[in-house]
């Protein structure tokens, strides 16, 4: 089976811009949340989708969002960025509904540097 | 005060040492997972437990949901054990993944 793929794996973007991140989980996974990595906060939750469904969501401003489309493919949004949205962004996928309590398969990232 | 504490923050180890990463956290959790994260942003899941202790090759987790306490021990560490190892709780009230700040384990031959 083909792991978690998340496109696009580097990506450069200036303030006030906005971005979408993509990602595709292991077939036949339905559950998909995200992440935030920095060096100064380390990892938090985004969100996370089930079935389509916004399931959870982590602490952070109206500008992060996302979807998940009917073939479990899920996509994130930030608009107007900020310097500090600087950061690796992580989904992973689980096989059953919520996630935190099953084992998660981790994409490798999409690396975002704002200027 | 964070929620999930991790210790040591840096560990360096000569091949053949017994490690242990340490956790603690003050929140009421459902679960734990161990994860480990290799140069260049790769996370593996280890283990998830909610009770107990559970065993993967060198690789052995314990919990103690009275002392909300968890630690994580390699046996025999090996130079591909380099990493850094997260430990991520459950919260019982939100069910969102709460996660400490990591150790990174650096194992020389």
């Amino acid at each position: 089976k083909a792991g978690v793929t998340q496109t696009p794996r580097y990506l450069i973007k200036t303030r006030g811009q906005q971005v979408t991140l993509s990602c595709s989980p292991i077939s036949g996974h339905r559950s998909v949340s995200w992440y935030q990595q920095t060096p100064g906060q380390g990892l938090q939750f985004l969100f996370e989708y089930f079935s389509e469904t916004q399931r959870n969501k982590g602490n952070f401003p109206g500008r992060f969002s996302g979807r998940q489309f009917s073939n479990s493919r899920s996509e994130m949004n930030v608009s107007t960025l900020e310097l500090g949205d600087s950061a690796l962004y992580l989904c992973a996928s689980s096989s059953l509904g919520a996630s935190s309590y099953n084992e998660q398969f981790f994409g490798p990232g999409t690396r975002l540097t704002v200027l | 005060k964070n929620e999930v504490e991790q210790s040591p923050q840096n560990l360096t180890a000569q091949e053949g040492e017994f490690i242990t990463i340490n956790c603690s956290y003050s929140v009421g959790i459902s679960a734990l997972h161990w994860l480990q994260q290799h140069p260049g942003g790769g996370i593996v899941s280890l283990f998830m437990l909610s009770s107990g202790k559970k065993k993967h090759g060198r690789l052995i987790a314990t919990i103690n949901i009275q002392e909300k306490h968890s630690s994580l021990h390699i046996t025999a560490s090996h130079p591909r054990d380099s990493a850094v190892y997260i430990c991520a709780v459950v919260s019982y009230n939100t069910d969102k993944l709460i996660f400490g700040t990591g150790t990174r384990l650096q194992v020389f031959p």
